[in-house]
């Protein structure tokens, strides 16, 4: 099975940028998507096909994705930003479905 | 605006069937632009899939819950519906639905379903 390593947690100061990553086997080859969730709400898509914003994401959102890493990096991090972040791919081997990584907490220092 | 809203009995007895239901409103489930999912996340746990449809009908599910799980479609209610059969205390979790579109574009704000006698 298709696993992504995410690190369990990520502390920034406010203002200053915060990276997550998404590990996963050439996980550069299949689009990464990237979910914000802060407790008790539903998940928000912040990223999609790796570096498109959706709609209503601030521009302080980017994202990349080469080899094995996928990052997910948040600039002139703010108190609303703290959350819960999770990558997302669809594996294509055998019958394709969704996996997501274990999941990240940002938290500001 | 799309909305997605799911609704079911919050408490389901071991080794019955859970069922619960997505009413979409702003957008149809019979337009062939979208999947229509479900997920789940256990207390203070991550994020996991469940499955999809298409307004075909055509699914997909997670391969470790394949055995137990349907998802169907209602387009004429404008809703899509999943069944997990045989639960145990594993299947207690929020339940979300959420639209299928680069990437899971709009999710329901979830239910959440105990499994207990």
């Amino acid at each position: 099975s298709y696993i992504l390593t995410q690190p369990p947690s990520v502390s920034v100061a406010p203002g200053q940028t915060a990276r997550i990553t998404c590990e996963g086997d050439n996980i550069g080859r299949k689009p990464v998507h990237w979910y914000q969730q802060r407790p008790g709400q539903a998940p928000v898509l912040v990223m999609y096909y790796d570096s498109d914003r959706p709609s209503g994401i601030p521009r302080r959102f980017s994202g990349s994705n080469s080899g094995n890493t996928a990052t997910l990096t948040i600039s002139r991090l703010e108190a609303g930003d703290e959350a819960d972040y999770y990558c997302q791919v669809w594996t294509t081997s055998g019958d394709p479905y969704v996996v997501f990584g274990g999941g990240t907490t940002v938290t500001l220092l | 605006q799309v909305r997605l809203q799911e609704s079911g009995p919050g408490l389901v007895r071991p080794s019955h069937t859970l069922s619960l239901t997505c009413t979409v409103s702003g957008d149809s489930t019979s337009s062939d632009e979208y999947y229509w999912a479900w997920m789940r996340q256990s207390a203070g746990k991550g994020l996991e899939w469940i499955g999809r449809i298409y307004t075909t009908g055509a699914t997909n599910y997670h391969p470790a819950l394949k055995s137990r799980v349907t998802i169907s479609l209602d387009t004429s209610k404008n809703q899509f519906s999943l069944e997990v059969a045989s639960v145990t205390a594993a299947d207690s979790a929020t339940y979300f639905c959420a639209r299928d579109h680069r990437g899971f574009d709009v999710w329901g704000p979830g239910t959440l379903v105990a499994v207990s006698s």
